[in-house]
């Protein structure tokens, strides 16, 4: 059974201050890993993926994987108030597969 | 690109009716694509996985018999929600996977816009 473990939260963040969320996995093969932002009443869009250790950057949004440690993090710089919302992290279920796995998600709230 | 529609966006029935949700993949065309369910203040759900010309692959526990989906084309995919009850009140949300797009990463979903049924 694959897993992605994320705290739920909630995760306060005053505005300006950077915001760090984190997610471990189970599957040692997983390669490539997708962070998912999702606003209230909303679905799901496409902030990050990632699929080499290290860092990756794109506009205040730094993704970040140890696959060793076998964790993925997400850190937003100079959070705004419009960054509140429930992000969920997923990897494939099966390399090669077609479904993804998500995490519950965490909500971060900006506070102005 | 990758844009995803679902049609209606919000969903008012009576129990024992049947509601139809629609799923179109605008500028791509979709091989696969994923129905889920998100009660309130809860993760993702997914209940199965439409490919098309072929049927669905449920998830456990989803009743494939309750839930049909038809994946007719590359562009469209339907869920018909059958005798809908109240405990089937939810935000249904699809996916599709690019076929062939350059901007998609490997294994990235493009969601809809999701639809909300209310059963009374």
């Amino acid at each position: 059974q694959k897993e992605v473990e994320q705290n739920s939260g909630p995760l306060s963040v005053p505005e300006g201050a950077i915001a760090s969320l984190n997610c471990t996995y189970s599957d040692r093969g997983s390669q490539s890993f997708f962070w998912y932002r999702q606003y209230s009443g909303k679905s799901p869009e496409l902030i990050m993926f990632i699929y080499s250790n290290g860092d990756k950057e794109d506009g205040r949004f730094t993704a970040q994987l140890n696959k060793a440690s076998q964790y993925v993090s997400l850190l937003i710089r100079d959070s705004q108030p419009s960054d509140s919302a429930t992000y969920l992290c997923a990897f494939p279920d099966v390399q090669g597969a077609q479904k993804l796995v998500f995490g519950q998600g965490t909500r971060l709230t900006i506070n102005p | 690109g990758a844009v995803v529609s679902q049609h209606p966006s919000r969903v008012i029935c009576k129990s024992g009716t049947s509601v139809k949700i629609e799923c179109r993949s605008l500028d791509f065309q979709a091989t696969t694509m994923f129905w889920y369910r998100q009660f309130p203040k809860q993760s993702l759900m997914l209940m199965a996985t439409s490919n098309e010309g072929s049927k669905a692959t449920y998830e456990q526990g989803v009743e494939k018999d309750k839930f049909l989906i038809n994946h007719a084309s590359l562009t469209l995919s339907t869920l018909t929600v059958t005798s809908a009850h109240p405990e089937d009140s939810s935000f249904y949300i699809c996916s599709a996977k690019a076929l062939g797009l350059a901007k998609a990463s490997y294994n990235e979903q493009f969601f809809g816009p999701g639809t909300r049924l209310t059963v009374l």
